[in-house]
C-alpha cells in the first residue's frame, strides 16, 4: 500500500537554527509532491508543490523541498526558522489513482 | 473572498446514528474532496468529487458515502456510526480535480458516543 513517512514528529529548535524535514514515500509510478503547514489556529495551507522540472521548489516563507526520485524523498528546508515558522507540517502524495496521502506531521515548535 | 467553510463546527452523535456534514467550496472551485483527520494522524483521504462525479475514493468503508450538488457544494454521510468515526473531518477544495492545490476548511469535529 502506499504510504507517506514523516520521520520526526515533534522537533524543537531555537530562532535562526536551519530547518530540515524528512518525507519518504513509497509509490513506484509518477507522483505530485506536496507540503501542507498548518499554522496555530489556522487552516491547512499549502506550503509549496513539486509536480516536474527542477526537483528542488521553492515555496512561501523562505521554504524549500528538493525531490530525490532516486530516495523516493521530498525533505523540507529552511536555513534559518523563526518563532512565527512553529507549525505542523504535513507532507503529501498524489498518485495517479486519484487519492491524496498525507504523512503523519511534523509538530516544528520554535524558540525564541 | 470567503474560504471553504463547512458545517456544523462540532457534532457529537451516539453508536448507529446517522451523520451528514456540509461543505461549500470556494467561489469558483468545481472540486470538493474530504477526509478525515484524527488525534495524532495526518488527514487520511476518503473522496474527491468533481462536477458532481465521484473522481477518487480512499480506504474507507460503504458506510461513508458523498455527493456535490450543481453549486458544487458537498455533503459526507456516515450511516451506522462506530466509535472508531470519532474524528475531525476536513473538507477541501480545489479548482480542477486531482492533483490541483486543495483549500482546506476549519474542519466538522464529530465525537460518536
Amino acid at each position: 500500500a502506499q504510504s507517506v513517512s514523516q520521520h520526526n514528529h515533534h522537533v524543537i529548535l531555537s530562532e535562526a537554527a536551519s530547518l530540515e524535514l524528512g518525507c519518504n514515500y513509497s509509490y513506484g509510478g509518477t507522483v505530485n509532491l506536496f507540503w501542507y503547514v498548518q499554522y496555530p489556529g489556522q487552516h491547512l495551507q499549502l506550503l509549496l508543490k513539486y509536480f516536474s522540472g527542477d526537483p528542488l521548489v521553492k515555496g512561501i516563507k523562505g521554504f524549500e523541498a528538493e525531490f530525490i526520485k532516486s530516495k523516493f524523498s521530498f525533505n523540507l528546508r529552511k536555513p534559518s526558522v523563526q518563532w512565527s515558522d512553529t507549525a505542523e507540517y504535513f507532507c503529501a502524495v498524489f498518485s495517479g489513482t486519484y487519492k491524496y496521502i498525507f504523512g503523519t506531521g511534523t509538530r516544528l515548535k520554535v524558540l525564541a | 473572498d470567503a474560504g471553504v467553510t463547512q458545517s456544523p463546527t462540532h457534532l457529537i452523535k451516539t453508536r448507529g446514528q446517522h451523520v451528514t456534514l456540509r461543505c461549500s467550496p470556494i467561489s469558483g472551485h468545481k472540486s470538493v474532496s474530504w477526509y478525515q483527520q484524527v488525534l495524532g494522524q495526518g488527514p487520511q483521504f476518503i473522496f474527491q468529487y468533481y462536477e458532481k462525479e465521484e473522481r477518487g475514493r480512499g480506504n474507507f468503508p460503504d458506510r461513508f458515502s458523498a455527493r456535490q450538488f450543481p453549486n458544487y457544494s458537498s455533503e459526507l454521510n456516515v450511516n451506522a456510526l462506530l466509535l472508531g468515526d470519532s474524528a475531525l473531518y476536513l473538507c477541501a477544495s480545489s479548482y480542477l480535480a486531482g492533483a490541483d492545490t486543495q483549500y482546506f476548511g476549519p474542519g466538522t469535529r464529530l465525537t460518536v458516543l
